[in-house]
């Protein structure tokens, strides 16, 4: 059973920079797809991007300028970047995984909410 | 980018009623389509892959069936801990996209 859990600071500051880590419980990392995606308020779900293994990566054209994620397999924790943050930002950020056999987004954490004022 | 739109938006039902949520695709998505059910403050669970595939652990009351555009979650007969939040997600082309949820409620 692959268990993701989000952490990071609940609040950011605008124009500052969002980083958060996701830590998973896996036997392997390998083969994975590991995503972002986050929900704002009352709107609908946003897929930030993935990153996997091998260390391809595909983000949301929406969001690329901005965007960057790294995966670290020592610690089983991978992480996203998000620059020159605004409000539209403030959403419930949600690390998700899966390996293809079933949905690359098999496995999801709970969520955290980031919220971007000053 | 494909557009998913998701209806109803919210259903009440009661148990033991069936229950079919839409999902349609703004094109043609082959099947890339998978269905996950959220609780409040829980993780996403994965429910239906590849637009009918059961996942692991689902009770047979979900099923999912559609093709091109046009797809369905199903549950055969509500149950109490069916109360949640449904969404579709394709991922047929990027950026991955997702409906905007169904909230199903107790009548």
């Amino acid at each position: 059973q692959v268990q993701l859990q989000e952490s990071g600071p609940g609040l950011v500051t605008p124009s500052e920079t969002l980083s958060l880590t996701c830590s998973v419980s896996v036997d392997s990392m390998r083969s994975y797809r590991w995503s972002w995606i986050r929900r704002p308020p009352g709107k609908g779900l946003e897929w930030i991007g993935y990153i996997s293994f091998s260390g391809s990566r595909n983000y949301n054209p929406s969001l690329k300028s901005r965007v960057t994620m790294s995966l670290d397999t020592s610690k089983s924790q991978f992480y996203l970047t998000m620059m020159s943050v605004t409000s539209a930002d403030t959403a419930v950020y949600f690390c998700a995984g899966g390996d293809g056999s079933g949905s690359w987004t098999d496995y999801w954490g709970q969520g955290v909410l980031v919220t971007v004022s000053s | 980018d494909i557009q998913m739109t998701q209806s109803p938006s919210s259903l009440s039902a009661v148990v033991g009623e069936r229950v079919t949520l839409t999902c349609r695709a703004s094109q043609d998505i082959a099947n890339n389509l998978d269905w996950f059910q959220q609780k409040p403050g829980k993780a996403p669970k994965l429910l239906i892959f590849a637009a009918y595939r059961l996942n692991s652990g689902v009770p047979s009351r979900f099923s999912g069936s559609g093709s091109g555009k046009d797809y369905t979650l199903t549950i055969s007969s509500l149950q109490p801990e069916d109360f949640a939040t449904y969404f579709c997600q394709q991922y047929y082309d990027f950026p991955w996209t997702f409906g905007q949820g169904a909230r199903v409620e107790i009548k």
